[in-house]
């Protein structure tokens, strides 16, 4: 495999489910990022994680909880979510920093009934 | 206000006709980023373009340049020779600030879909 996978590509949970969506990379880098994107808004970011380290929390509901276990690995894990929270979740990794683009996986369509 | 506007909710294009895809950007930061997506109906978000705020030159990729007019603050993306595989939404983003080391923050607009057409 090779550059940002993502599970699964389709998720349908009720609002008391627990559910969490993985993205892997396998590009040796080593930021990882959550965005979420819902229709007609922008791009909207959620997480990100710097060398394992989260660096970033954009005002996020605590029903999103990430994990970040290793440079290669992000999980989103997901609780008592809101039907608002359907959208495509999109992860997305970069070099340290230094670098100047994201590489994005395919995302997770999510839909809470 | 919004830091990335993109005007044009919607295009459409003729093959191997040129188009153009307006962004306009607000910062207050000397030193910025700005970057083109491509979205694809699969979802993944596709890298296009990028431009410094520093760069003298505009950015070119293949058959996309960006059309970087600092004062004007806009950062318009020029697709020549359009193709049907062009068909997306294409997404204009910006990094504020300077690369320090730390993870890359990325402001994206709502995006503009373009339609090429036979």
């Amino acid at each position: 495999e090779t550059g940002v996978t993502q599970t699964p590509r389709h998720l349908v949970m009720g609002m008391t489910n627990k559910k969490s969506l993985k993205c892997e990379q396998h590009l040796g880098h080593n930021a990882m990022y959550w965005y979420k994107q819902s229709a007609k808004k922008p791009l909207e970011l959620m997480f990100v994680y710097n060398f394992k380290e989260q660096t970033e929390n954009n005002s996020v509901p605590s029903r999103f909880s990430p994990e970040c276990p290793n440079s290669s690995h992000l999980f989103l894990h997901l609780h008592t979510l809101q039907p608002e929270d359907s959208a495509l979740y999109l992860c997305a990794s970069s070099p340290d920093g230094t670098s100047y683009e994201q590489y994005f996986g395919p995302g997770t369509r999510l839909t809470v009934t | 206000a919004q830091k990335i506007t993109q005007t044009q909710p919607g295009m459409f294009v003729q093959e191997k006709e040129a188009v153009t895809l307006d962004c306009t950007y607000d910062t207050s930061d000397q030193s910025y980023g700005l970057f083109w997506y491509k979205q694809p109906s699969s979802g993944e978000m596709i890298f296009l373009i990028y431009q410094g705020s520093y760069d003298e030159q505009n950015a070119t990729e293949g058959r996309y340049s960006l059309n970087f007019q600092k004062a004007r603050k806009s950062a318009n993306l020029v697709i020549s020779a359009s193709q049907l595989g062009d068909s997306a939404m294409y997404f204009c983003a910006m990094r504020e600030g300077p690369d320090t080391g730390t993870a890359s923050k990325l402001t994206f607009g709502t995006g503009t879909r373009l339609q090429v057409t036979l």
